[in-house]
């Protein structure tokens, strides 16, 4: 199985923060990785796919980038909206395997 | 509007059995791969399994923890998709959702759509 390891598992940041979330495979997945967003009580929501691709009607304040074993998630300005926790995901091949996630906390 | 909705969630006993359903409005069913995922309570995601379309002969995928308990399966003309789910464990305890997979630009399948989840709860 792929692992999927997410650093940090939680930070602390203010309003207007540039955030930086990675994500590292135990092996090459090309760039078949998803970023999702979950807020408290909530479905995942789909931020980014193929690595670094918008998914539709995501604000372009988000960003992806990677490929291969080590990836990015940026948020280029964080807004109230924002404070959630975040799983990237790899489905190049079975099982698909997640990221043990990271927590964005307001400072 | 793509939609998805689960139902089903219940409290069951160990060994029990439970059926979840989702089902999708929005979009053309028989088109898509459909997926379950799960969460238990405090934890992150976990994949339990994959649906294919008619196209790929309805085939499945499980997660190693719930191969051979958990069966997927689908009524494309009702529009749903179906989570069987025997000989349940304490551990199977989890908000589960489905998700629309859909394809990237390299014909790889990733969920691009979710439920809001249905809660199974397994005690005795």
């Amino acid at each position: 199985d792929i692992q999927m390891t997410q650093s940090p598992s939680s930070l602390s940041a203010s309003v207007g923060d540039r955030v930086t979330i990675t994500c590292r495979a135990s092996q090459d997945i090309s760039n078949c990785l998803a970023w999702f967003q979950q807020k408290p009580g909530k479905a995942p929501k789909s931020l980014i796919y193929a690595a670094s691709s918008l998914q539709s009607g995501v604000p372009s304040k988000f960003s992806g980038s990677g490929s291969g074993a080590d990836f990015t998630l940026t948020i280029s300005s964080l807004q109230p909206e924002d404070f959630a926790t975040y799983y990237c995901q790899q489905y190049k091949s079975y099982p698909l395997t997640f990221g043990g996630g990271t927590k964005v906390e307001i400072k | 509007e793509v939609q998805l909705v689960e139902s089903g969630g219940s409290l069951v006993q160990p060994g029990g059995s439970l059926r979840l359903s989702c089902a999708v409005s929005g979009f053309r069913f028989i088109d898509h791969y459909m997926d379950w995922v799960r969460q238990a309570p405090g934890k992150g995601l976990e994949w339990v399994g994959r649906g294919r379309n008619k196209a790929n002969s309805y085939t499945t995928e499980y997660g190693a923890s719930v191969k051979g308990r958990f069966t997927i399966s689908r009524d494309d003309s009702k529009n749903s998709l179906y989570l069987q789910m025997n000989s349940l464990k304490t551990e199977d305890t989890a908000v589960y959702y489905c998700a629309r997979g859909v394809l990237d630009y390299n014909n790889y399948v990733w969920f691009d759509s979710w439920g809001q989840g249905t809660l199974v709860t397994v005690s005795s």
